[in-house]
């Protein structure tokens, strides 16, 4: 069963401490992405990977960090630098960066306390 | 920069009827546009997208018209059915490597029974 997989769900951290969400993909895909949706917000482009070991900011990347050590792989940190980390987290994948269709993960909703 | 616009947050129709979803752009580079459907708590899922040589494309109850020089896209869905529901995401891409999906702020559609 081939597909895009977040984990976990649901998350709690406390403020101050730095969090990783998962992402791994078995779809073969170069590219994968990092969204955040906020409520009226749509989706924003936080990180994004060409190709292993190649990452580039996307539109809102401060106080985020990613790594691209596998293909399958684009864990995302959400540091103690990011000032609103509450919000619902998005992973997504294509064949390649250009590509017309992403695929999405269930998502992660990130809580902040 | 906005270069993705939907401009209403919230449309509601009866079911049978026709819904009618918009979305401008600003970016001329953009030669290809899809539409993504939301659950709450889920990823989106890829739903039809058009291509900037095509004025419409077709797929079941979704239709999606395309108006170049206005730099217009609509989805259509008829007739509108409960199961519906959801909020409706616009993007656009340039079809190259390097890009990426731009994500409109998002429509939620509620398709009353």
């Amino acid at each position: 069963d081939g597909g895009i997989t977040q984990s976990p769900k649901y998350l709690f951290r406390k403020e101050g401490q730095n969090v990783t969400l998962s992402c791994e993909q078995n779809l073969n895909h170069d590219a994968m992405y990092w969204y955040r949706q906020d409520p009226g917000q749509g989706l924003r482009l936080i990180y994004y990977s060409q190709i292993v070991n190649d990452f580039q900011k996307g539109d809102i990347a401060e106080g985020y960090s990613v790594s691209r050590e596998k293909k399958e792989s684009f864990p995302l940190t959400v540091t103690s630098a990011q000032k609103n980390p509450t919000a619902f987290y998005l992973c997504a994948s294509s064949m390649r960066t250009g590509n017309t269709e992403a695929f999405f993960g269930q998502g992660t909703r990130l809580t902040v306390v | 920069d906005q270069q993705v616009k939907q401009n209403s947050p919230s449309l509601s129709v009866q079911e049978g009827r026709i819904s009618i979803l918009n979305c401008d752009y600003t970016n001329s580079m953009f030669d290809y546009f899809l539409w993504y459907k939301k659950y709450p708590a889920e990823g989106p899922t890829f739903l039809i997208s058009i291509s900037s040589i095509k004025d419409k494309n077709e797929d079941g109850r979704f239709t999606v018209f395309l108006n170049k020089s206005a730099k217009h896209l609509s989805l259509h869905i008829v007739p509108s059915q409960p199961g519906d529901s959801a909020v409706y995401f616009c993007a656009a891409i340039i079809g190259t490597s390097g890009s990426r999906l731009t994500f409109g702020e998002g429509t939620q559609l509620t398709v009353n029974p």
